[in-house]
Order: structure tokens, then sequence, then C-alpha cells
């Protein structure tokens, strides 16, 4: 199993530029979830989404949107980049319960100038 | 709302030394709580998890956490420092019924020889 794989692993993006940000999973995991980290403000979670085609937003969802056509796939959008969103995103995954093992791909380093 | 604090951001010890992370925990009834470590430039792996069964948790890489209700804590030790062991450690929590986890702002574990 590949686990979760998030593409691209750098990215540099001009204000109001778009693009999205891609997760899969191989593990069959009904629960995925976008964080991003900032330095001494620990994780933040961004949309999560307990089974394909549902979605709800978590602590930080504004700029971003998100949709789960597939249980394998979850890509995060952002609809006009902003300096602010300048972070490292994670996406995670995990079978169901809260208390299953919760999987992290390696992240991707987003730069918004 | 449940939240996490992480005391001290940065805790240096020595190789072979006493490992003690605190967390606590503010949430109206016990939670569920988590302990990740972050090696540099990866995503997250769980270390344990505290599920309501044993207060006493251990988990990989020798590390263990005590659930204590009375203090609202779930700090992590492990008896002796390794240099493989720096990283950074997020405690994460999430109430009964939730399906997402909250997590502190982590704490970077420095081991000098």
């Amino acid at each position: 199993n590949a686990g979760v794989t998030q593409t691209p692993k750098f990215q540099v993006l001009k204000t109001g530029q778009s693009m999205t940000l891609q997760c899969a999973q191989d593990m069959n995991h009904e629960y995925m979830s976008w964080y991003r980290q900032d330095p001494g403000m620990g994780l933040r979670l961004i949309h999560y989404s307990v089974g394909a085609g549902i979605t709800d937003q978590g602590e930080v969802p504004n700029g971003y949107n998100v949709s789960r056509s597939t249980t394998e796939d979850f890509p995060l959008r952002l609809l006009s980049a902003a300096p602010s969103q300048t972070s490292v995103y994670f996406c995670a995954s995990r079978r169901d319960r809260v208390t299953d093992t919760q999987y992290f791909g390696p992240g991707t380093r987003l730069t918004v100038l | 709302a449940q939240s996490v604090t992480q005391l001290g951001s940065h805790v240096s010890v020595s190789e072979g030394a006493l490992v003690l992370l605190r967390c606590n925990y503010s949430s109206s009834v016990p939670p569920y709580l988590f302990w990740y470590v972050q090696y540099p430039n990866q995503g997250l792996q769980l270390l344990l998890k505290y599920t309501s069964a044993a207060t006493l948790v251990k988990g990989i890489n020798g590390f263990e956490a005590e659930f204590k209700k009375s203090e609202t804590s779930f700090h992590l030790t492990k008896p002796s420092a390794h240099m493989s062991d720096a990283a950074e450690y997020f405690c994460a929590v999430s109430p009964p019924g939730y399906s997402t986890l909250t997590f502190g702002k982590g704490t970077m574990l420095l081991v000098s020889p």
C-alpha cells in the first residue's frame, strides 16, 4: 500500500491564482481530512469528509473548497490564493471512527507571493 | 469546545535522560486523547492513544502516557531519551461523539549528546 499520497510536494503561487492540492489513499478509508500547519499554531482542520459525497467544514475553511467524488480522492482547492494561505498542508485518512489510527500524507509546502 | 494545551514549545534533554512532555485538555467529558510525532519534513505519525480503557497507555518507540482525570492531563514520558527521539510532538483531543481531532501547538524535543 502507498498509504496517503499528496501532490505536489512544493508549489509557489502568485496572489489571486487558483490551484488544487491532490490527496489520495489506497486503504479504503471512509474518513479523510485536510489540515494546515503554521509555525507555533499546531495543525488546524480545514475540511473533512466522512465518506464519498459528504464533506464538512473544519476550524479554518475560508478560501478553500473540497469535494469527495470517490473514496480514494479528496482534493483541496484554493479559489484565489492569498499570502495568508502560505503554509504546509497535510492530508490524512482513517478507517472510520475517531479512535481508528489516522494516517498522514507527507505534506505540500505552499508559498503564495 | 475542546482544546489542548502543551506546556513548553521546546524541551531539551540529554541523551539517556527522562523525557516528559506535558499535555492538559479542556473538555466537559473525558475525551479521547492522542500523541503524534513529526520528524523533520514528514507527516505526523501516531505514537499512542487513550480510548477510555487502561489509563496508562504504551506506545511505539518506548513512549507511554497516563490519563489523569483529576488533573485533566495526558503527559507523555520516556525513561531514557535517544538522539532519534528529536522531533516535534503533538497532543490531540476528541470528545466522545465528535469525529474531528483538535491539536495542540506542539512541543519540539531537542536531544543533546
